[in-house]
């Protein structure tokens, strides 16, 4: 199956600065989506970015699908920022075996 | 809208005991889905259903799980028997298709936290 790679794994930053979150995949994908966990174990769907860039307010995302990676664009953190962002593909084959996710990239903002 | 409803939030059962997980999806949204999380696995889809139509359970880890819609308010994931490694927080996640196929936000629940004993 598919591989996916996120970095870095943890993240500390101070409130205000900004941070690029990475993911790389193995193989072409039909989806492409990045997910937030926050401290409580809420998930939130943040971008579907299969290509292209996408903003919404401070978070932002592209992905280059030829040279398969995405990156996701904090701006101006806040500390509710902090958790755990992941990004999940799915394979060609577009099953429930084919989604895949990422280990995640655990970001903490501290005030 | 009350968002995507799960319950129980906590359930502890003794290994061999059938569990039943129930979802209430957001109302007008026609996709739902189930996933677990474990730190050894991570994230992992089971299965989506589509219209109350169960589309791939692919990812259902073995014949102990089942799935059903039999209405589009209401899903069940039943476990039975359960087994210590099935303990995982399980999220059922429900959403409406606009646009190009697979063009979708999912709305999450806040998960059953599942302890097999």
């Amino acid at each position: 199956g598919i591989q996916v790679e996120q970095s870095p794994p943890d993240l500390i930053l101070q409130e205000g600065a900004n941070s690029t979150l990475r993911c790389n995949f193995s193989d072409s994908v039909n989806n492409l989506q990045w997910f937030h966990q926050n401290p409580w174990g809420q998930l939130i769907n943040l971008f579907y970015i299969p290509s292209g860039t996408k903003q919404n307010g401070r978070l932002s995302a592209t992905t280059v699908a030829t040279e398969r990676y995405s990156l996701l664009y904090i701006s101006s953190s806040q500390t509710t920022d902090s958790g755990v962002y992941f990004c999940a593909v799915w394979g060609p084959g577009g099953g429930a075996d084919g989604l895949t996710f990422g280990k995640g990239t655990h970001l903490i903002i501290q005030p | 809208d009350a968002g995507v409803i799960q319950s129980p939030r906590h359930e502890v059962t003794e290994m061999g005991q059938e569990v039943t997980l129930r979802c209430k999806p957001i109302s007008g949204h026609d996709y739902l889905f189930w996933y677990r999380q474990t730190m050894m696995r991570g994230l992992e889809l089971l299965i989506y259903f589509n219209n109350n139509v169960p589309i791939d359970d692919s990812g259902m880890p073995e014949d102990r799980f089942s799935a059903k819609m039999p209405n589009a308010s209401f899903s069940t994931l039943k476990i039975q028997p359960s087994e210590p490694r099935d303990s995982a927080v399980y999220f059922c996640a429900s959403s409406l298709v606009r646009g190009p196929k697979w063009s979708y936000e999912q709305y999450f629940g806040p998960g059953t936290r599942l302890t097999v004993t």
